[in-house]
């Protein structure tokens, strides 16, 4: 089975810091790879994903992240944080043989203070 | 049309009752998956729905879950005997055909006394 890890559970960050979130995958195979955010009181919503070709992806917001397949990883990074980009962060995984079901890893909640 | 939505946006039970949560997906869309989110853990796939093929339930977590999809439209996710441990937010989500973006809804927060 396919399991997802964040290794930080609460980030606290000031405006104009850079913000990298960690994401590690245990699985073998062809995988896609996704960040979800959950601003406060909003639903999920997709922040970027990657299928395949070009490992640094960008997305929403300025927000981008590196797959790095040797390490199973698929950091978040966003060079300079804003207030508004406090929320909760989730690494997703889909095993690409599979139907798109995702795993998910258990969140990181950033707090960017003004 | 409009995003996914789901209903109730919040459901208080006592142990032992069953309940009923809703999820309306986007128009058209054939997949729609429902995940379930407890405090201090991420999303926990539990059932997924594609089109009129036989649903996907390798996550329900016990014989209590029960969902079904209606005309692959409106789905219902029926937990009985509720314990307290069901208590946490119920997600949906649903996808359009060729496309690789799951859409979620609200949520419903289940709260089991």
């Amino acid at each position: 089975a396919q399991s997802v890890s964040q290794h930080n559970h609460h980030v606290i960050l000031s405006e104009a810091a850079s913000l990298e979130l960690g994401c590690n995958y245990s699985y073998g195979g062809t995988v896609n790879l996704f960040w979800y955010v959950q601003y406060p009181g909003q639903h999920l919503q997709l922040l970027l994903k990657y299928f395949s070709g070009d490992p640094l992806v960008k997305g929403i917001k300025g927000f981008e992240a590196e797959f790095i397949k040797s390490k199973f990883s698929f950091n978040l990074r966003k060079p300079s944080v804003q207030w508004s980009d406090t929320a909760e962060y989730f690494c997703a995984v889909n095993a690409y043989s599979n139907d798109y079901k995702l795993s998910f890893g258990a969140g990181t909640t950033v707090t960017v203070r003004a | 049309g409009a995003g996914v939505s789901q209903s109730p946006s919040n459901k208080v039970t006592e142990k032992g009752k069953d309940v009923e949560l809703r999820c309306d997906p986007i128009s058209g869309h054939t997949a729609l998956y429902w995940y379930r989110q407890s405090l201090g853990q991420g999303l926990e796939f539990l059932i997924y729905f594609q089109g009129n093929s036989a649903p996907d339930k390798s996550g329900l977590p016990s014989d209590r879950f029960s969902a079904e999809r209606t005309g692959g439209s409106v789905s219902t996710l029926t937990i009985q005997r509720t314990q307290q441990e069901d208590s946490a937010v119920y997600l949906c989500a649903s996808q359009g055909r060729g496309t690789d973006t799951q859409y979620f809804g609200p949520g419903t927060r289940l709260t089991v006394l």
